[in-house]
């Protein structure tokens, strides 16, 4: 497995709390994103970066916000939890013009 | 805007017999293609990639693929399954950019492996 650690693997949160996803790679890849994994859905992009405190959004970024202060860390914020967000949650990391490494995912479910 | 679709949510066949999942895709250009396999519980494994050259592309699991452009297909072939290729299936399409590569996926083809 490509070097992706995912933290936490598993969080139970209650609707309306901050909630924070964290990534770590020791690929020194450039490009990190965020997915999210819904039945039926496939995995749809949340946010990604391409360069420390560079991001930009996916096609389903609203409720998250994103930073990336070193190039091994990329953090996904929820501000106010909503159980529309309890999903499955993966990092992905590459290189230009080269295929995604995924993380092992985070389950998060808000109640 | 690229779109992926994975016709077959389901698939089933017996151990031993050949397979193939289906991939339709939607992109303006030359499209960069993908098979990521999903076991339960577990993130995403490249099985192949197809970027240019010859379309039909081999993969790790004895997997192979074969893109065609007047299809906007890319579909994923086994020979001979085996119980252990159980798992779900996803097609991708990347766009490259200067800032980054967007994969966009189907839904998935979940795959049973029936004995």
């Amino acid at each position: 497995d490509a070097g992706i650690t995912q933290s936490p693997r598993h969080k139970v949160t209650e609707t309306g709390t901050p909630v924070t996803l964290r990534c770590h790679q020791t690929e020194n890849h450039r490009y990190m994103y965020w997915y999210r994994q819904d039945p039926g859905h496939g995995l749809r992009l949340i946010h990604y970066s391409y360069g420390v405190k560079d991001t930009d959004k996916g096609e389903v970024s609203d409720g998250y916000s994103v930073s990336r202060s070193k190039t091994e860390d990329f953090l996904l914020t929820l501000e106010s939890a909503t159980s529309s967000q309890t999903s499955v949650y993966f990092c992905a990391i590459s290189e230009s013009r080269s295929e995604a490494f995924f993380g092992q995912g985070t389950r998060l479910t808000v109640v | 805007a690229q779109s992926v679709t994975q016709p077959d949510i389901h698939i089933t066949v017996s151990e031993g017999a050949s397979l193939e999942l289906r991939c339709n895709y939607s992109y303006g250009a030359t499209p960069y293609l993908f098979w990521y396999v999903q076991s339960p519980g577990q993130g995403l494994q490249l099985l192949l990639k197809y970027f240019s050259g010859d379309t039909l592309v081999q993969g790790i699991k004895g997997f192979e693929a074969e893109f065609k452009r007047s299809q906007s297909s890319f579909n994923l072939r086994k020979p001979s399954v085996h119980w252990s290729d159980a798992a779900e299936y996803f097609c991708a399409v990347g766009h490259f950019m200067e800032y980054g590569n967007k994969l966009v996926f189907g839904a998935g083809t979940i795959l049973r492996v029936k004995s």
